[in-house]
């Protein structure tokens, strides 16, 4: 059971634009949702985080939305650098302690 | 800064010997967490700890086992390795505040290889 997917493997944009990574939830009881960004041989990196009773959260050139009634949410990541390459993670938090991960998607920012 | 470090970045190993993954943080977090990540798979929860001495099971804990004797230390045991445990292994430690609880912070990971 995938409490949360990440439908995209994979995004390109070019440098300057918007970046949209998206994920879907099935878990009405995730109090938190968190983004991570993870380069290749190394840690993820915690991004942003938005609680379930919230419906933005900004911070820099990053912000999440957060659609409750569709369990869906979204990183935005205006503009897109080359540095944003990485592979991003969206995570649900309950209740036990305990992070459930999507897939992930690969986003590639082109010069 | 929160730091996360774990004792090897490379490591390998072969069938069936017993293998030690070792994390510290220095944050003097109550959490602490191992995962594993494999391609096309994400993050699985191997185990995790919201206490010295105390465990609890995470998604994936089969052929796994952890000791937690110190607040900033987290080992992962890998009692008799397998090839099926080749894989990216991240530990991660969290704040026991209500407010933060849910902000993991991750160490660099051990790619770990079993021949």
């Amino acid at each position: 059971d995938q409490q949360v997917k990440q439908n995209s493997p994979s995004l390109s944009v070019q440098e300057g634009r918007i970046s949209i990574l998206n994920c879907d939830y099935t878990n009405s009881m995730f109090d938190y949702f968190l983004w991570y960004k993870k380069y290749p041989a190394e840690g993820p990196t915690f991004l942003i985080s938005i609680s379930s009773i919230k419906d933005k959260n900004e911070d820099g050139r990053f912000t999440v939305f957060l659609n409750k009634s569709a369990k869906h949410l979204s990183l935005h990541i205006v503009p897109s650098q080359p540095g944003d390459s990485a592979v991003y993670f969206c995570a649900g938090f309950g209740s036990n302690y305990k992070l459930t991960f999507g897939k992930g998607t690969l986003l590639t920012v082109n010069p | 800064d929160v730091k996360v470090t774990q004792s090897s970045r490379y490591l390998v190993k072969r069938t069936g010997e017993k293998v030690f993954l070792e994390c510290v943080q220095d944050m003097d977090h109550e959490n602490m967490f191992w995962y594993r990540q494999d391609p096309g798979l994400g993050l699985r929860l191997i185990y995790f700890s919201y206490d010295v001495k105390m465990k609890e099971k995470g998604d994936i804990p089969e052929g796994y086992s952890v000791s937690r004797e110190k607040k900033e230390r987290f080992s992962l045991i890998l009692e008799s390795a397998s090839t099926n445990q080749t894989s990216m292994y991240l530990c991660a430690s969290s704040s026991g505040a209500r407010a933060s609880v849910h902000e993991q912070y991750f160490g660099p990971g051990t790619r770990l290889t079993v021949t």
